[in-house]
């Protein structure tokens, strides 16, 4: 069974449309939760880092962690053709910086003008 | 706004030869990591580093590969005699002192092996 699992897509959505992007995990032990943006060429870009369950929002971005069910969300709001990227959910263990992140594959995400 | 600086962004190495990949964490950072991407797949972990040693390794990181601090802004990523699957987007990436605080990743070192 895979660690994490996120659906690649492409998922393709009409420009202020709201998007859900979504991953799944199997190993409790992960504590902390991040949503990376990545673009072609380019590295991954932390858009927002949780740790509780629950709710956590910046500006059109709102990442949501529900423990008990080893699922994460992220919810952009009034998509922008410029949101098109691929989106990365990462996790790690609590307790220790030096843990690596164990990523999820990707969701590569259109918003369409 | 302070980032993490890879180089070079695309270094094409001759199968058997090492290659040094370079970056630059952000100034205030302690902690210090190497991922690597091959085409299609996940981004994976391979070593953390802090205080001057190995933190963590996966299984990917084995006796081929090596990481060092030479000097005070640095960190770079050796692989001894590199085979045609080291071929990958290679990423660095920094935390600072809070251990709770996120990773921060550079633009990567694309490595194409012949």
């Amino acid at each position: 069974q895979k660690e994490v699992e996120q659906d690649p897509g492409p998922l393709s959505v009409p420009e202020g449309a709201i998007v859900s992007l979504n991953c799944t995990y199997s190993n409790s032990a992960f504590q902390y939760f991040m949503w990376y943006r990545q673009y072609s060429r380019k590295g991954p870009e932390l858009l927002m880092y949780t740790y509780s369950s629950g709710n956590k929002e910046d500006g059109r971005f709102t990442a949501q962690v529900d423990k008990s069910s080893k699922y994460i969300s992220l919810f952009i709001r009034d998509s922008q053709p410029s949101d098109s990227a691929t989106y990365l959910c990462a996790m790690r263990p609590g307790g220790g910086g030096a843990d690596g992140l164990t990523f999820g594959k990707g969701t590569h995400l259109i918003i369409q003008p | 706004e302070p980032e993490v600086t890879q180089t070079p962004s695309h270094q094409v190495t001759q199968m058997g030869q090492e290659v040094i990949l370079r970056c630059v964490p952000i100034s205030n950072h302690l902690y210090f990591y190497w991922y690597r991407q091959i085409l299609g797949q996940k981004v994976e972990f391979l070593v953390s580093f802090y205080n001057n040693e190995i933190s963590e390794k996966s299984e990917i990181f084995d006796d081929q590969f090596s990481v060092e601090r030479p000097d005070g802004s640095n960190f770079t990523l050796k692989i001894r005699s590199t085979k045609l699957e080291d071929s990958a987007m290679y990423f660095c990436a920094s935390g600072a002192s809070d251990e709770n605080q996120p990773q921060h990743f550079g633009d990567g070192t694309r490595l194409s092996i012949l």
